[in-house]
């Protein structure tokens, strides 16, 4: 129990166009959805937290404007990397974590998508 | 201040010994959790074991466990009778507080197993 499917799992895309990527919670409520940047060799660094139905809380020094998420259901949440540039390449990660009862405290509460390897050329 | 701390930015082991991954970690608050997770090559987050601040033992997982030392903010990773599939990227990351908030991440430590 307890999966999330991220995609695309990899993706090329030109400057200044923009690239969605996708989060769902196949088997339980993703109440509070995670992403996450992670450039190669380095840690996971926290963009932004969404909870269901309301506006994602940012964290300091990433545009709210460049990195557009929606969590409008209970099994999807979106990460839309607006006009992308070169350094907007990286790997991206959700985790998702779930209500009670719903399996989503799996994993002691957090489930990760399998990454999306964004290349902007 | 970095709240979690991995010192080893990589390890080298022989097959079938055991390693020692090194985390530290920094909170003022009494509720915490710690987790290890496993980062392949593929990038994938996999979960490894978790500890609890209120828990009195060791947390196990097969062949791993984790050496929690809570007055010196110490959470070691231990790898017994490593294989060649363990190497990796290993990442310590703590939960403040009780609700599902976020975790904060170490910056990771390259394992190599060799033969």
């Amino acid at each position: 129990g307890a999966v999330v499917s991220q995609h695309p799992s990899r993706v090329i895309c030109k400057s200044g166009t923009s690239v969605k990527i996708e989060c769902r919670s196949l088997d339980f409520q993703a109440t509070t959805m995670f992403w996450y940047r992670q450039f190669p060799k380095q840690s996971l660094m926290l963009m932004a937290t969404s909870n269901e139905g309301s506006k994602a809380t940012y964290e300091q020094g990433v545009e709210k404007d460049k990195f557009l998420i929606n969590h409008a259901s209970l099994t999807l949440s979106t990460l839309t990397v607006t006009s992308a540039h070169p350094e907007d390449s990286s790997f991206y990660i959700c985790s998702a974590s779930g209500a009670v009862g719903t399996g989503g405290r799996a994993n002691y509460g957090y489930t990760f998508g399998s990454g999306t390897r964004l290349t902007v050329v | 201040a970095q709240k979690i701390t991995q010192t080893q930015p990589g390890m080298f082991v022989q097959e079938k010994e055991a390693v020692t991954l090194d985390c530290t970690y920094d909170t003022s608050d009494p509720s915490y959790g710690l987790f290890w997770y496993k980062q392949p090559s593929s990038g994938e987050m996999i979960f490894l074991i978790y500890q609890g601040s209120y828990d009195q033992q060791n947390a196990t997982e097969g062949r791993y466990s984790l050496n929690f030392q809570k007055a010196r903010k110490s959470a070691n990773l231990v790898i017994s009778a490593s294989q060649l599939g363990d190497s990796a990227m290993y990442f310590c990351a703590m939960r403040e507080g009780t609700s599902y908030g976020k975790l904060t991440f170490g910056q990771g430590t390259i394992l190599t197993v060799h033969p």
